[in-house]
């Protein structure tokens, strides 16, 4: 069994600000971890995802997530937010044994000028 | 790079009509699903399809059947629309288990 869980559905930061939005998860076998986000009106997009290499993975648009499997966690971090930022973003869980992700309920991240 | 298509952006439809959502992905994936967006409830997972003609029940079919006769379109199919079936739809494909494509979603109302 597989479930993600995000802390917190909405997020707000000022522009320039530490973006952190947090996903854990938990797997009974070795996980492949996504972040998505989607912009209003649109579809989801990947924005980076672990497959067991390195723990560190680096995303678009300034974008990382670190894989903690002590803490099965897989946050998502960028340095300063910027207004094109603001979106919904998605963490999904998914492990070599199901090819149906789980997702989690998204955050939303405003972002203030 | 991968491109799904879907057939509409938005739709209106009335209540009782016969919906048809066709999706098309670009890339040989094997799998393809069907989701619905809510505010507050995340993605919910209509249908999936691992092969051409197989096809699975997600967490919810009610009220939708699904069709895939050729590997790249897979087809939502709401047989008698209702109002509460008012929603974002959401087609993905994927290869194996790994990262999902998405498609820019029908937004479909049902007056």
């Amino acid at each position: 069994a597989q479930s993600v869980t995000q802390l917190g559905s909405h997020v707000s930061v000022s522009e320039g600000a530490l973006v952190l939005l947090r996903c854990n998860y938990s797997s009974s076998v070795p996980p492949y971890l996504f972040w998505y986000v989607q912009y209003p009106n649109q579809g989801l997009q990947l924005l980076l995802k672990y497959t067991s290499a390195a723990t560190l993975v680096k995303g678009i648009n300034g974008f990382e997530a670190e894989f903690k499997k002590s803490e099965t966690s897989f946050h998502l971090t960028k340095p300063s937010a910027h207004m094109s930022d603001a979106a919904e973003y998605f963490c999904a869980v998914s492990n070599g044994g199901s090819y149906i992700p789980t997702f989690g309920r998204g955050t939303s991240l405003i972002v203030h000028p | 790079d991968v491109k799904v298509t879907q057939s509409s952006r938005y739709l209106v439809k009335r209540t009782g009509e016969k919906v048809f959502l066709e999706c098309v992905q670009d890339m040989d994936h094997e799998n393809m699903f069907w989701y619905r967006q809510d505010p507050g409830l995340g993605l919910r997972l209509i249908y999936f399809s691992y092969d051409v003609k197989m096809k699975e029940k997600g967490d919810i079919p009610e009220g939708y059947s699904v069709s895939r006769e050729k590997k790249e379109r897979f087809s939502l199919i709401l047989e008698s629309a209702s109002t509460n079936q008012t929603s974002m739809y959401l087609c993905a494909s994927s290869l194996k288990s790994y990262e999902q494509y998405f498609g820019p979603g029908t937004r479909l109302t049902v007056t």
